[in-house]
């Protein structure tokens, strides 16, 4: 068992619907990112949270820490949305990430 | 700032042939990392630097796989010799102490 999972793997919605992806882990962690890949690979960190809730912009990601598990929330879906996110957690004890396998949302129009 | 700096961006070689892949991390980031990412595996860190030196390689995959940092503005992946399984999007990332990385755009390694 991978010590971070994400669901669903896969995932479409029609433009203007509400996304929600799950990340678990199995391990301790000091912070855990959210991350965007869109076609043609370029990855960009979207968040990092150690507790709560963060926004930006159409984008939440909330985490709790007791139950292991973070929710990465997209409001108004667009199709230029249409990506690969990847959330990965962050042990602390040094600088490595542990890599969720993905979830590729395809929004429609 | 210019970003993370990886090149070549796609790499099309020979089995058996060394490959050799750089990265110029964001100018005043102290953390480097190198990543590869497949279909099946997903994301998986290699190797990261902090202040030139390696701190961690137990992700490198085996002795054909060496990583440098001569400087602080430079880094280099090789693969000698190359093997098909090796064909992946080789990802660089640096970091401050803000923990949040940036990464490259990376690079496309098909070995044939």
């Amino acid at each position: 068992k991978n010590e971070v999972e994400q669901s669903p793997q896969n995932l479409t919605a029609q433009e203007g619907e509400f996304i929600t992806i799950n990340c678990s882990y199995s391990v301790g962690i000091s912070a855990l990112h959210w991350l965007q890949q869109h076609p043609g690979g370029g990855i960009v960190s979207l968040f990092m949270l150690s507790s709560g809730k963060k926004k930006h912009g159409r984008l939440i990601a909330t985490i709790n820490i007791q139950e292991k598990h973070s929710s990465l929330h997209i409001t108004a879906s667009h199709p230029r949305d249409s990506a690969v996110y990847i959330c990965a957690a962050w042990k602390g004890s040094n600088y490595k990430l542990t890599f969720g396998k993905g979830t590729l949302l395809t929004v429609n129009p | 700032d210019a970003g993370v700096i990886q090149s070549p961006r796609h790499e099309v070689t020979e089995m058996g042939q060394e490959v050799t892949l750089r990265c110029k991390p964001i100018s005043g980031h102290d953390y480097l990392f190198w990543y590869r990412q497949t279909m099946m595996r997903g994301l998986e860190l290699l190797i990261y630097f902090n202040n030139n030196v390696p701190i961690d390689d137990s992700g490198m995959p085996e002795d054909r796989f060496s990583a440098k940092m001569p400087n602080a503005s430079f880094s280099t992946l090789k693969i000698q010799p190359s093997e098909p399984r090796d064909s992946a999007v080789y990802f660089c990332a640096s970091s401050s102490s803000s923990y949040e990385q940036y990464f490259g755009p990376g690079t496309r390694l098909t070995v044939t």
